[in-house]
């Protein structure tokens, strides 16, 4: 089974609207990281949010981590049509030590129409 | 300039023959990673290598052995090539730091289909 998921398969949404992808995890993680894959290319990082940490921003992304539930969100407002990607959460468990290895969800693939 | 080269960008092998994925780093990272993607499972790790050491290996076969000859490259080889191996193998490296958390930096991916 999966040991991180996002909650949706595809969201779509109209240039402008604003968005949230939804992530669960089912182990202890030191941080949670959102990226973002576009078509033909490898992932690349949105934001890190560690364990401590509620709440994250880079721009018009907001991320938001919750331990007790074992969630997160990322939230993209003003959306553009280039925001038009997959979206993967991925966990670093919390194995002590040095953490090397990225658990990544399926991924949610959000589509922005003008 | 891409910091995280992946060569080929496309590659057909026959099933049983052995290929070899090139990944060069030139971030100055420590840190590098094999994942793979395929229509049917998501992205899956494979192989950690620090300092050109395995650090972790999540791959149960030994037709994928990682080869480290310099601090910036960690190529892939595949042996006994199956039409399951079909797939795009991405590297990523990062810098570790103290208490892990590091930013994964991904390459442009390698799509390997097997016939």
């Amino acid at each position: 089974s999966q040991l991180a998921e996002e909650n949706s398969w595809a969201l779509s949404v109209h240039e402008g609207e604003s968005v949230t992808v939804n992530c669960s995890y089912k182990t202890s993680i030191t941080a949670l990281q959102w990226y973002r894959q576009k078509s033909g290319k490898g992932p690349a990082q949105l934001i890190l949010i560690r364990s401590n940490e509620r709440e994250k921003r880079n721009g018009r992304l907001r991320a938001t981590l919750d331990t007790s539930s074992q969630s997160s969100s990322l939230s993209i407002t003003a959306t553009r049509c280039e925001d038009t990607a997959v979206y993967f959460c991925a966990t670093e468990p919390n194995s002590g030590g040095s953490n090397y290895k990225l658990t990544f969800g399926k991924g949610t693939l959000l589509t922005v129409t003008p | 300039d891409p910091k995280i080269i992946q060569k080929p960008k496309y590659l057909v092998a026959v099933t049983g023959s052995e290929k070899i994925l090139i990944c060069e780093q030139y971030l100055g990272h420590n840190a590098m990673y094999w994942y793979r993607q395929s229509a049917k499972k998501p992205l899956e790790f494979m192989f950690s290598y620090s300092y050109q050491k395995l650090m972790d290996n999540q791959t149960a076969s030994s037709r994928f052995q990682p080869q480290s000859s310099k601090k910036n490259h960690l190529d892939l080889q595949i042996t006994a090539l199956k039409p399951d191996d079909s797939a795009t193998y991405f590297c990523a490296s990062s810098q570790p730091g103290l208490g892990g958390q590091d930013t994964q930096y991904f390459g442009p991916g390698t799509r390997l289909l097997v016939l």
